[in-house]
This record gives structure tokens, sequence and C-alpha cells, in this order.
């Protein structure tokens, strides 16, 4: 069945350092979205990025950086310079073609970041 | 561009009671999704409508139920109100669903976040 694990339930850090969110997931579709939301308190999802499963060329936005690696199911994300700004909770999140549906978003349990000045 | 907006924001029910939230999406965009959010079972999805038809359905039972008006707007209902039917409930939109738009991105609404007594 199709599954997304974000081992990390929390993560604390220190302004300026880097800190990488683990996400793996498990499906049998050939062809599938992953992507990264995050949860400011405010409670509204706010979209980071869409990665399609035929497309493994790591992604840089900013402080941002994506990595995905089909060979061993993961698609992290990393921050660089994190800052006080980056508080939330982050959610990874996958969407099958075939097995059930693009427009069905499963996600992971989400990694609640606090980054401390 | 005036974001998701969904109403109520706050609601207050007793068990066995029913319930209506209301969701209209950014201008122009058909697809309407919905997600229930709880601290135990995470980020789980509802249904999604597009064009006024029903495209997919998560796995809850059938008291939970929605539709999507000629204008977009969507509303969901739950009807004999549980305990475990408190949550917050997501609306996100999109233009025509996360793998047709460029970037894949679903706009998320702040939800309603249901307590049921």
């Amino acid at each position: 069945a199709q599954k997304v694990t974000q081992a990390q339930t929390e993560i604390s850090v220190v302004e300026k350092e880097d800190v990488t969110l683990d996400c793996v997931y498990e499906t049998r579709d050939t062809t599938y979205y992953l992507f990264w939301y995050k949860q400011p308190p405010s409670g509204e999802l706010v979209f980071l990025i869409r990665r399609n499963s035929f497309d493994e060329q790591n992604e840089i936005s900013g402080r941002y950086s994506w990595n995905f690696q089909k060979s061993t199911s993961s698609f992290n994300f990393t921050i660089t310079a994190s800052q006080v700004v980056d508080s939330a909770v982050y959610f990874c999140a996958l969407s099958e073609a075939f097995l059930s549906g693009y427009n069905k978003l499963i996600f992971g349990a989400g990694t609640r970041l606090a980054v401390h000045p | 561009k005036a974001g998701v907006t969904q109403t109520p924001r706050y609601l207050i029910k007793t068990r066995g009671q029913q319930v209506t939230l209301s969701c209209s999406p950014i201008s122009g965009h058909r697809s309407v999704s919905w997600y229930q959010q709880t601290p135990g079972q995470g980020l789980q999805f509802l249904f999604e409508y597009f064009s006024e038809t029903q495209r997919n359905k998560g796995n809850f039972p059938g008291r939970f139920s929605g539709r999507q008006f000629s204008n977009s707007r969507s509303e969901m209902n739950v009807s004999t109100l549980e305990l475990g039917d408190s949550a917050l409930y997501l609306c996100a939109s999109s233009e025509s669903g996360v793998a047709s738009s460029p970037t894949g991105e679903l706009f998320f609404g702040e939800g309603s976040r249901l307590t049921v007594l």
C-alpha cells in the first residue's frame, strides 16, 4: 500500500544551522508525484515543491534544496542557514497516477521544526 | 487574488448533530479537495471534486459527504457527528488538479476547526 514516512517527529536547531528533513515513501505505482508542504501556526498548508517520478534532478530554491533518490525511495528536504521564520510543521506527500489518483495526496505525519534564535 | 476561503473557521457541535462546512476556491479554480487533520491520524484525504463531479474519494464512512456547485464552491457535510470527528478540516483548490497545472500547487484555506462534544 502507498505510504509516506517522516521518521523525525520534532527537530530543534539554532538559527543559521542547516537542517535536513527526511521523507521515505512506498508506492507500487510507476508514475507518481512527491510534494513538500509547510504548515505555519495559522493552519493553511503552503506549497513548497512538486517532483515527478521521472525527474530525479535535485532542486535548489534559495535556502531550500531537495534530494530525490528513487533507489532509496527518499525525497529529503534541506534548509540551509535556518531562520526563525522557518519554524513550522513540514509535510511530505505522495500522489499516484493510477493506483489512487493524482489528486489524492497521501501525507506523512509531519516534522515539527523549531528554529531558535 | 483572494485565497481559499473556508467558513466557519470554528464551530462546536454535540454528538449526533450534523455539520456543513463551506469552501470558496480561488477564482478560476475548478478542482476542490477536502482533507481532515487530527493529531492521531494526521492529514487524510476526504474527497476531490472537479466541475461538480466527485473524482476521488478517501476511506471515510458514508456520514462524510460533499458536493460542488457550478461556481466551484464546495461544501462538505458530516452527519451523526462522533467525538472522533473533531478535527481541522482543510479545503484546497487548484485549476484542474495537481498533475495538469504547471507547478502542481494546491492552495489551502486556513481550515474549519470542528469540536464535537
